[in-house]
């Protein structure tokens, strides 16, 4: 079955980087995206952005540009999420969704991983 | 940026109710619109696509309705299940934004 396996949990201190994976099976890896979407503690979901692990396109929502990287490795079918300058407003689970266009038109997430908490704390 | 936001906040509900929940873009998104539904400790699942296009496996008491700013969840006849946090989310334009969450509570 289509299934997004995620690296266990993380601890930084501030201003670090910190590098979450997200491993696919059961499907293509090259033929849909990887989002990744992240949501603090009783928070709401907050999507970072996306990566075409077959093109290596990538966007990114605004509040992320300068401090994030997205990047896959197609031989093992994982995509990788990098976030630096780390502080405690970054503590949160993170996510990665598989992009898909349904009916060819409508974009969503359809399948996605169990989620990697990262925690930020000196 | 495309601002998304749900009504009501939370909702206290009894099994068997018929519950709605609304989500406003604010810019037309025509049918761009995505339900997820997420419980404590979770990830959050795709309920509906498209606005009204049922996800294969999902019940047929949940549907979807709308089109350009404001959009429409409806659970027909709330099962114990149901009680969970659902999410909307535009994917007209990046980047995705979220509506900030209805929480549906039992009563």
């Amino acid at each position: 079955q289509v299934q997004l396996v995620q690296s266990g949990a993380a601890v930084k201190k501030p201003g670090a980087s910190v590098k979450v994976s997200c491993e696919a099976s059961g499907y293509s890896f090259t033929s849909c995206d990887i989002n990744w979407v992240r949501q603090a503690a009783g928070q709401g979901l907050e999507w970072m952005g996306w990566m075409n692990p077959n093109s290596g396109n990538t966007g990114f929502a605004q509040t992320f540009q300068g401090r994030v990287t997205m990047t896959s490795n197609i031989s093992i079918s994982t995509a990788f999420l990098e976030l630096s300058s780390l502080t405690s407003d970054d503590t949160a689970v993170y996510y990665c969704a598989r992009g898909v266009r349904s009916d060819n038109y409508y974009y969503n997430m359809d399948v996605w991983g169990k989620g990697t908490p990262v925690t930020v704390s000196s | 940026d495309i601002q998304m936001t749900q009504s009501p906040s939370s909702l206290s509900a009894s099994v068997g109710d018929r519950v709605m929940v609304t989500c406003r873009a604010s810019q037309s998104i025509s049918n761009y619109l995505n339900w997820y539904q997420q419980k404590p400790g979770k990830d959050p699942k795709l309920l509906i696509y498209g606005a009204f296009s049922l996800l294969s496996g999902v019940p047929a008491r949940f549907s979807g309705s709308g089109s350009g700013t404001d959009f429409t969840l409806t659970i027909s006849s709330l099962q114990p299940e149901d009680f969970a946090t659902y999410y909307c989310q535009q994917s007209y334009s990046t980047p995705y934004t979220f509506g900030q969450g209805t929480k549906l509570e039992i009563k």
